[in-house]
């Protein structure tokens, strides 16, 4: 099982669309939660740190489960420029510092 | 202020040569950490560093692969004797340090990336 997990999609929407994301991850030492953005040939872009009370900007909100140990992210009102590949990414310290990325879930907003 | 910067942005290869990629944190940033992304798939973590602290190499795939970090700042990744499966786009990124009391500790910020083609 990988430690950090994610729906690879694709997600086709269309746009003005509510669409959600789940990425789960398997060690509960994990400590802090990101979701990131990347666009084709581009670099991951921090989209939102994740925090246990849940947290919105703007149109985007995230939510994490330490219980079920998964995080979420919603995108309300989806543009076309939010057609991207979202990333999950959990920190966690196990005697040293380790960093997962998931591999990611790609969204389609159409007109 | 200035981002992370990666040098050089494209770099082709013959097999067998080494190569070195160069990385740039951010001003004040003391972690540093080193991804490889091959087409298509995600991201592969290689290396961090924190602070003067000796690297986290877990993450390197082969002793043909090292990195160090002068001062504290700048990074260098090196591939010795490279193979067509090193072909990827190697990436820096950069954060504080959750020691440091700041907020948003462990948001890594991405440099624009190395694609490194071995032919």
């Amino acid at each position: 099982r990988k430690e950090v997990e994610q729906d690879p999609g694709p997600f086709n929407v269309p746009e003005g669309a509510t669409v959600a994301f789940n990425c789960t991850y398997s060690n509960s030492a994990s400590q802090s939660f990101f979701w990131y953005r990347q666009d084709c040939r581009k670099e991951p872009k921090l989209l939102m740190s994740v925090y246990s009370s849940g947290n919105e900007d703007g149109r985007f909100t995230a939510q994490l489960n330490r219980a079920s140990q998964y995080i979420s992210l919603l995108i309300r009102d989806s543009k076309l420029s939010d057609s991207a590949t979202y990333l999950c990414v959990v920190n966690m310290r196990t005697g040293g510092f380790k960093t997962i990325f998931g591999a990611g879930t790609r969204l389609f907003v159409k007109a | 202020g200035a981002g992370v910067s990666q040098s050089p942005s494209n770099k082709v290869t013959e097999k067998g040569k080494d190569v070195e990629l160069r990385c740039d944190p951010i001003s004040g940033h003391t972690a540093l950490y080193w991804y490889r992304q091959s087409l298509g798939q995600g991201l592969e973590f290689l290396i961090y560093f924190q602070g003067n602290s000796a690297p986290d190499k877990s993450g390197l795939p082969s002793d043909r692969f090292s990195a160090e970090r002068t001062g504290g700042s700048v990074s260098t990744l090196t591939i010795q004797r490279t193979q067509q499966e090193d072909s990827a786009v190697y990436l820096c990124a950069s954060s504080f340090s959750v020691t440091s009391g700041r907020g948003g500790s462990y948001e890594q910020y991405f440099g624009p990336g190395t694609r490194l083609t071995v032919t």
